[in-house]
């Protein structure tokens, strides 16, 4: 299985900030990737997908960047809504796996 | 409005045998998989399987095969994942989630998850 390693586990910021979490594939993955935001108690929803590619009704604050083994997600001024645990996944080999995952916490 | 909704929290004694159920509204049922993602309690997201209800082929993650079990009834647009005998380690909620686009492992939408609990 492909490991996906996610950095940092944790980050706390301020409403404004800027943030980037960075994902790490342990082999190429072309840019099979991509970025789930989770709030407590809710479902995953799909924020980018195709490791650049903004799925529809997500904010453009929200961008993807990378190809191959890094990537990365960076949250432009970060909104209240944001503070969540985000996930980046790797689809370019069975079994699609996901990163241990990133929560973004008020500072 | 494409909606994936989930049955209800389950209580369980280790060794009994569970259904869970998924069921898609407004689109073409039998064009999109079906996936399945466990989440244990405080821990990430696991892949479990996915089922292509057009005609009921499977993928399983070696991690869960021969533990638990996808299919699907087309003509009422639900899918299932079941056990035939759980174990205190199957408490997790599972999650439901369409590909949103046919052929590509990205998952959305997802439905409101499952929480299943296994105690004695």
């Amino acid at each position: 299985d492909i490991q996906m390693t996610q950095s940092p586990s944790s980050v706390s910021a301020s409403v404004g900030d800027r943030v980037t979490i960075t994902c790490r594939a342990s082999q190429s993955i072309s840019s099979w990737l991509a970025w789930y935001q989770q709030k407590p108690g809710k479902a995953p929803n799909l924020l980018i997908y195709a490791a650049s590619t903004l799925q529809s009704g997500v904010p453009s604050r929200f961008s993807g960047s990378g190809s191959g083994t890094d990537f990365t997600l960076t949250i432009t001024s970060l909104q209240p809504e944001d503070f969540a645990t985000y996930y980046c996944q790797q689809a370019n080999s069975f079994p699609p796996t996901f990163g241990g995952g990133t929560k973004v916490e008020i500072k | 409005e494409v909606q994936l909704v989930q049955s209800g929290a389950e209580l369980k004694k280790p060794g009994e045998s569970l259904r869970i159920s998924c069921e898609g509204s407004g689109y073409n049922f039998t064009t999109y998989w079906i996936t399945w993602v466990r989440q244990m309690p405080g821990k990430g997201l696991e892949w479990i399987g996915r089922i292509d209800p057009s005609d009921s082929y499977t993928n399983y993650s070696p991690s869960f095969h021969r533990h638990v079990t996808m299919s699907v009834d087309k003509s009422i647009s639900t899918a299932y994942l079941q056990w035939g005998s759980l174990k205190a380690s199957d408490t997790a909620m599972y999650y439901c989630a369409r590909l949103l686009t046919p052929g590509f492992n990205w998952f959305d939408p997802w439905g409101q998850g499952t929480l299943v609990t296994v105690s004695s």
